[in-house]
């Protein structure tokens, strides 16, 4: 079964404006960490922001916040004041367990186009 | 403070032929993790090594090989290459004791089997 879902292959937003992508997971665990990468043409895979299972507050890094509802099992990305520079693929992911160092489980990404 | 490097940047193989692929850690990471990325995908955890070990993998066959080298770098090896192993093939080093999301990637190796 799938573990991350993100159901949006691709998404368009004006320069300026905000744009959530979304992202739902599978876990039975209690305890996990939840990120998203954003994956620019070149390869690198860029961590963006990172929501604990046991956070009650929302993550914020700069123009990045998590909207994280967990009887949902859902972790949006919300990327507000979007930029052209903002144009690449965005994957979710997830981290099941206490071990930080557990493998991460990706979502098939979303392809974010920033117009201009 | 150089980040993760990953040699080469691209590679072109024949099926059947044998791969190796290189990636030094972000200074002071000490733990280093594998991932194909197939075109159109997201990437999947091959393996993880630490203090030279395979700590944990992935569903991937034993074609897929690894190594951890004393100053932490590590090799990824994959054998008898098949068309499905094109890929872009990403590195990651961590701190084993450090925090949850202090996992850096490396730019990556786009791997094509002709």
């Amino acid at each position: 079964a799938q573990k991350i879902t993100q159901t949006q292959p691709g998404m368009f937003v004006q320069e300026k404006e905000a744009v959530t992508l979304d992202c739902t997971y599978d876990t039975s665990d209690q305890s996990y960490g939840l990120f998203w990468y954003k994956q620019p043409s070149s390869g690198e895979m860029i961590f963006l922001i990172y929501q604990g299972s046991y956070d009650e507050q929302n993550a914020t890094e700069g123009r990045y916040s998590l909207n994280f509802q967990k009887a949902r099992k859902s972790a949006n990305l919300v990327i507000s004041a979007s930029q052209l520079g903002d144009s690449a693929m965005y994957f979710c992911a997830m981290r099941e367990g206490e071990d930080n160092n557990n493998d991460m489980r990706f979502g098939a990404g979303t392809r974010l186009t920033v117009k201009p | 403070d150089a980040g993760v490097t990953q040699s080469p940047t691209h590679l072109i193989k024949t099926r059947g032929q044998q791969v190796t692929l290189r990636c030094s850690p972000k200074s002071g990471h000490d733990t280093v993790s594998w991932y194909q990325q197939a075109l159109g995908q997201g990437p999947q955890f091959i393996f993880q090594y630490y203090e030279e070990e395979e700590r944990q993998r992935g569903n991937f066959p034993d074609r897929f090989s690894g190594h951890q080298f004393p100053n932490y770098s590590s090799e990824l090896n994959v054998n008898a290459l098949l068309l499905g192993d094109s890929a872009l093939y990403l590195c990651a080093s961590s701190l084993l004791q450090g925090y949850s999301y202090e996992q850096y990637f490396g730019p990556g190796t786009r791997l094509t089997v002709t």
